[in-house]
């Protein structure tokens, strides 16, 4: 019962790079998030999807994209990576929203 | 324009005692709230929820209240335990929106 995986757990990109961050969930939920955290910001929505095939734009997608061909996998994309990417990022899924997300245990990003 | 505010960045409280973190928010159609609980190098795990048409709802040591008209709500643990030191995240949601909005977070320490 694995939950929400994320992969990679840590990166070091320069900046201009890209790379693809990788959700797997493994409970059927239809609903999956993509949050960054930064200090004293809290998490904040990336991009997130209802459903497999889905998409839509949260509080800060700039710079980012957002694939979800299949169900139980959500890739976050940063086509040319900047310093400002520098984060924590979650991945989450829920069935609703009233049982609450479960979330990954981040992947730790540094853009030099 | 942060609609999900905890403006206490850090809490200390005595083992035994009793907690309390508080949290504001703006938006007056948000209509279910959730506390989450982070450790170190962790994802965010789901504590405790609560809908708008309650004011209370309690969970073992896990009580969270609301106060609709102060557009508040708080989450009380009673007694502290060393092992709630983490840092704690409310969070909020409109209805039939199926994305959260959390809170900048706040560092609780049990002191021994």
């Amino acid at each position: 019962n694995a939950g929400v995986t994320q992969t990679p757990k840590f990166r070091v990109l320069k900046t201009g790079q890209s790379m693809t961050l990788l959700c797997a969930q493994d409970m059927n939920h239809e609903y999956m998030y993509w949050y960054r955290q930064d200090p004293g910001m809290g998490l904040r929505l990336i991009h997130y999807s209802v459903g497999e095939g889905t998409t839509a734009k949260g509080e800060v997608p700039d710079g980012y994209n957002v694939s979800r061909l299949k169900k139980q996998n959500f890739l976050l994309g940063l086509e040319s990576a900047a310093p400002s990417q520098t984060s924590v990022y979650f991945c989450a899924s829920s069935y609703w929203r009233g049982s609450g997300y479960t979330f990954g245990s981040g992947t730790r990003l540094t853009v030099v | 324009d942060q609609q999900v505010k905890q403006n206490s960045p850090s809490l200390s409280v005595q083992e035994g005692r009793i907690s309390i973190l508080n949290c504001d928010y703006t938006n007056s159609m948000f209509d279910y709230f959730l506390w989450y609980k982070k450790y170190p190098a962790e994802g965010p795990t789901f504590l405790i929820s609560i809908s708008s048409i309650k004011d209370k709802n309690e969970d073992g040591r896990f009580t969270v209240f609301l106060n609709k008209s102060a557009k508040h709500l708080s989450l009380h643990i009673v007694p502290s335990q060393p092992g709630d030191s983490a840092v704690y995240f409310c969070a909020a949601s409109v209805e039939g929106a199926q994305k959260l909005v959390f809170g900048q977070g706040t560092r609780l320490t049990i002191n021994p």
